[in-house]
């Protein structure tokens, strides 16, 4: 399968505890998003790569949180001091640049849970 | 970019055409209307896109009003598989800033 791949699908933390998630897009893809999602929303946009480039971050993205994309491939989002409000689902999603750009491929997400 | 409303929720019988409606009153000349699906426990999957035209292609077809303030996805023959949250997002395409802006989207149950 070459589609967009999260790792962990599934992470249990207690509160205070740092957690990273990997996000792995689709190989040609150069930009790359994160999203967050609670539990009857739609999913929120939290910050966005073009390459190894972090060209935006939503307010949602407190000091707490961070994300890193070294080599323009691969990213991590990490949050320190897990809160209990931290609790949603992690989405990635990467596409291409220019007018192919239009259509974000999603991974299955993290479900993160901070007890 | 623009918002949009959806109704929270509808229903459809098995093997006919479900017709989502979204009204997105403030759109821009340069934003288009995108429709995402996700079904439970998954990522958002992408459905169909357009401007002003009306577009099909082998998921859905996406009628947008003349005015373009209003438009609606066609399941053709809706089967249970097609049981998901429905999102119409509407965002200026192929731009440097090309996040998505999902509301609460339209909760579709396909029954039999």
């Amino acid at each position: 399968d070459t589609g967009v791949s999260q790792d962990p699908r599934h992470k249990i933390t207690k509160r205070g505890q740092n957690v990273t998630f990997r996000c792995d897009p689709i190989s040609e893809h150069n930009r790359l998003y994160w999203y967050r999602q609670t539990l009857g929303q739609g999913p929120e946009f939290l910050t966005y790569f073009q390459n190894e480039a972090q060209l935006e971050k939503s307010r949602l993205l407190s000091d707490r949180f961070s994300a890193e994309r070294p080599k323009g491939s691969f990213s991590t989002l990490e949050i320190q001091r897990t809160e209990q409000g931290d609790s949603a689902m992690y989405l990635c999603a990467s596409s291409p640049q220019g007018l192919a750009g239009a259509e974000q491929f999603f991974g299955p997400g993290t479900r993160l849970t901070v007890l | 970019d623009a918002k949009t409303t959806q109704p929270p929720s509808m229903d459809c019988a098995e093997g006919r055409a479900a017709n989502l409606p979204c009204n997105h009153s403030t759109i821009s000349g340069n934003e288009y209307v995108y429709w995402y699906r996700q079904i439970h426990s998954q990522g958002p999957q992408y459905i169909i896109h357009g401007l002003k035209n009306n577009e099909t292609n082998e998921m859905a077809s996406l009628i947008i009003t003349e005015d373009r303030k209003s438009s609606t996805l066609i399941l053709p023959h809706a089967t249970l598989r097609d049981t998901a949250v429905y999102y119409c997002i509407v965002r200026v395409a192929y731009n440097n800033n090309n996040d998505m802006r999902f509301g609460a989207g339209t909760r579709l149950t396909v029954k039999p």
